[in-house]
């Protein structure tokens, strides 16, 4: 089954203790993305990447890192979180090779970050 | 950056009647529209999109409409149904993958 997967889904944790969220992908996609959703804002992306070793910023990447060292996975790493970054983080990967319906981006279940 | 705008924030509507969501955005340069749904608890979904060599799309009850010159479009839901309640967000980009989002409508359809 073609998917995108989160882990963890929901996390607690306190300011300043570095997290990983991780995100992989079975659709051997070349673009993959993170945003972040909070009420009234929409979705706003962090950081993304058009293929292994190749990340770029997105439109609020302060306070975030990203890697993408193999295809299918592409972590979002909080090095000191801190309570402004509690939110709603899905990721998301896309085909950027052109056929019918190629350039849909297939979202993550989504990880809920609580920082206190 | 490509700057989108999206109204009205909230949308109510009678089960049977029409739904209208609006976008604008700012990067003449963008040639590739799509449409996501969020059900409650859900992840977002592509519903339609449209590409800026065509005018408008429809897939059974709903339809997009694109004004390149006026740099604006819309998402149009007919004969609206429950299922129909979520939050839906536009998206403008002008390379295809790298999308910019509104901050979404959520409609609401009372029975």
């Amino acid at each position: 089954e073609a998917q995108v997967t989160q882990n963890p889904r929901y996390l607690i944790t306190v300011t300043g203790k570095k997290l990983t969220v991780t995100c992989s992908q079975n659709m051997n996609h070349e673009y993959m993305s993170w945003y972040r959703q909070d009420p009234g804002l929409g979705l706003r992306q962090i950081y993304y990447s058009m293929n292994v070793e190749v990340t770029d910023k997105g439109d609020v990447p302060e306070g975030y890192k990203v890697s993408r060292k193999e295809k299918r996975n592409f972590p979002l790493i909080l090095e000191s979180p801190s309570p402004n970054q509690t939110s709603l983080y899905f990721c998301a990967s896309s085909s950027m090779t052109w056929r019918r319906g190629a350039y849909e981006q297939y979202f993550g279940p989504g990880t809920r970050l609580t920082v206190t | 950056g490509e700057n989108v705008e999206q109204h009205p924030s909230t949308l109510s509507v009678q089960e049977g009647d029409s739904a209208v969501i609006k976008c604008t955005y700012s990067d003449s340069a963008s040639n590739y529209f799509p449409w996501y749904k969020q059900e409650l608890g859900k992840r977002p979904q592509l519903i339609i999109d449209i590409r800026s060599n065509v005018g408008e799309k429809k897939d059974q009850r709903i339809a997009v409409t694109l004004n390149k010159t006026a740099k604006h479009f819309s998402l149009h839901i007919t004969e609206t149904q429950p299922e129909d309640s979520a939050v839906y967000f536009c998206a403008a980009s002008s390379n295809d993958y790298k999308l910019s989002f509104g901050a979404g409508t959520t409609v609401t359809v009372r029975a």
